[in-house]
């Protein structure tokens, strides 16, 4: 009730490419979705965020797509660059304990120059 | 402005040894996070600080870790004695308090990284 998961496990795209990556949950009181991104050798960074209210929220080429029927919720980076190559985990918090995350297990991106 | 600072950022101990962790988070940051990240896997929450007091360690190994945060700003992380299975690396966090903070924005330090050999 309280995974969050996530795949693919990794993910090799060309420079210029859309990104997907993907994260389903089954616990229907989770109510705060953010991604974040970590480089090697450094902690994580929140990226985006979705509340469940919308289905879409867009912040310059990272966009996050949420399915509430389906309980899933995916990140689109669009024109991927290889700046953008680290490990994204999404994850989820629940009503009421909105700084109490459940992180997936991450997706290692790889963008090709 | 700095952000949450670790130490050290590696350590490498023999099996059985104590070690020991040190957090300073975000100046004027409330909650205060241990996570535990094994390689190739998502942060797991250890131990949750609001200012001094733990509400939520359920699921930090008791009988061998410990924390504390004294003051209710630095907090220390220890583990006594060390498994092979506790190489990973031990990530802090922290984030503003109050009911009116964006859900979910927590900043991290960039953890320490344990051997146990």
């Amino acid at each position: 009730q309280q995974q969050v998961k996530q795949s693919p496990q990794s993910l090799i795209v060309q420079k210029g490419g859309i990104s997907i990556i993907n994260c389903a949950y089954e616990n229907t009181a989770f109510d705060y979705f953010p991604w974040y991104q970590q480089f090697p050798g450094k902690g994580p960074a929140l990226l985006i965020a979705i509340r469940p209210d919308v289905s879409e929220k867009k912040e310059g080429r990272f966009t996050i797509s949420f399915n509430k029927s389906a309980k899933q919720f995916s990140l689109h980076i669009m024109d991927s660059q290889p700046g953008d190559s680290a490990t994204y985990f999404c994850a989820a918090s629940l009503r009421g304990s909105a700084r109490q995350l459940t992180f997936g297990s991450g997706t290692q991106l790889t963008v090709l120059p | 402005e700095a952000g949450v600072v670790q130490s050290p950022r590696y350590k490498i101990i023999e099996k059985k040894q104590p070690v020991a962790f040190w957090c300073n988070p975000i100046s004027g940051h409330n909650t205060l996070y241990w996570y535990l990240q094994n390689l190739g896997q998502g942060p797991e929450l250890l131990i949750r600080y609001e200012n001094e007091e733990a509400v939520d360690d359920s699921q930090l190994p008791k009988d061998r870790f410990s924390a504390e945060r004294l003051k209710g700003v630095d907090s220390t992380l220890k583990i006594q004695p060390a498994e092979l299975g506790d190489s990973a690396v031990y990530l802090c966090a922290s984030s503003l308090g109050g009911p009116s903070v964006t859900p979910g924005e927590l900043f991290f330090g960039e953890g320490s990284r344990l051997t146990v050999l």
